[in-house]
């Protein structure tokens, strides 16, 4: 257990929705990551946040934001869903650095 | 081209076996190199990291980055079946505001008993 939480595990929605995916860091860290995973792209980044601010972003949709709160929770909404939105998205976090990113156990998404 | 390369595999290998790991990477600006294990339908573990170049141990596991080569490796020793799983490394320039993991594509290892 990495002491990352995501919720919920498991979303099935329909084309054209909007979903928010919910992360919790591991005690103490003040940075979360956002990751996609998909079998053709693999793990890619999507956004950084570092004590509530966006410090760094990736390929990330323009349909898909993120914030993170005062409590350091973050969370990831996807908006205008479409059936390539479908992959498993994982949070990681870490104190400050790149090198102990600790991921959460993902939540699996599916579009239909 | 891709800023890290890893072969997909799948590898398998009998129990006991030595196993190698490797990725290339293009950019020069990596500095940290990571090793992630992923269990089927879970998140990717943290194994190892290494700073620049060099070699790092901890237990059957040796991590190694040959800098100048832009090649990374991680090897298992004594491989057991509780090893299988996908193996991804990630890499971090780690600079300018940003520390956001560039991931290979993963490779999947069965060790058979």
């Amino acid at each position: 257990d990495s002491g990352v939480t995501q919720t919920p595990k498991h979303l099935i929605t329909a084309t054209g929705q909007r979903v928010t995916l919910r992360c919790s860091p591991r005690s103490g860290d003040l940075s979360v990551y956002w990751y996609q995973q998909s079998l053709d792209q693999g793990l890619q980044f999507l956004i950084q946040y570092y004590n509530g601010e966006e410090r760094a972003k990736g390929n990330i949709l323009e349909r898909f934001s993120a914030q993170q709160f005062p409590d350091l929770h973050s969370e990831l909404n996807l908006s205008s869903l479409e059936l390539g939105d479908s992959a498993l998205y994982f949070c990681a976090s870490s104190v400050s650095g790149a090198e102990t990113q600790y991921f959460g156990p993902g939540t699996r998404l599916l579009v239909l | 081209q891709k800023e890290v390369e890893q072969d997909p595999g799948p590898l398998s290998v009998p129990e006991g076996a030595i196993v190698s790991l490797n990725c290339t990477y293009s950019n020069s600006a990596f500095q940290y190199f990571m090793w992630y294990r992923q269990y089927s339908r879970k998140g990717p573990e943290l194994l190892m990291y290494t700073y620049s170049s060099g070699n790092k141990e901890d237990g059957r596991f040796t991590a190694q980055v040959d800098k100048s080569s832009k090649y990374i490796s991680l090897f298992i020793r004594d491989s057991q079946p509780s090893d299988s799983a996908t193996y991804l490394c990630a890499m971090s320039a780690f600079g300018g505001g940003s520390e956001k993991l560039v991931f290979g594509k993963g490779m999947k290892l069965t060790v058979n008993p």
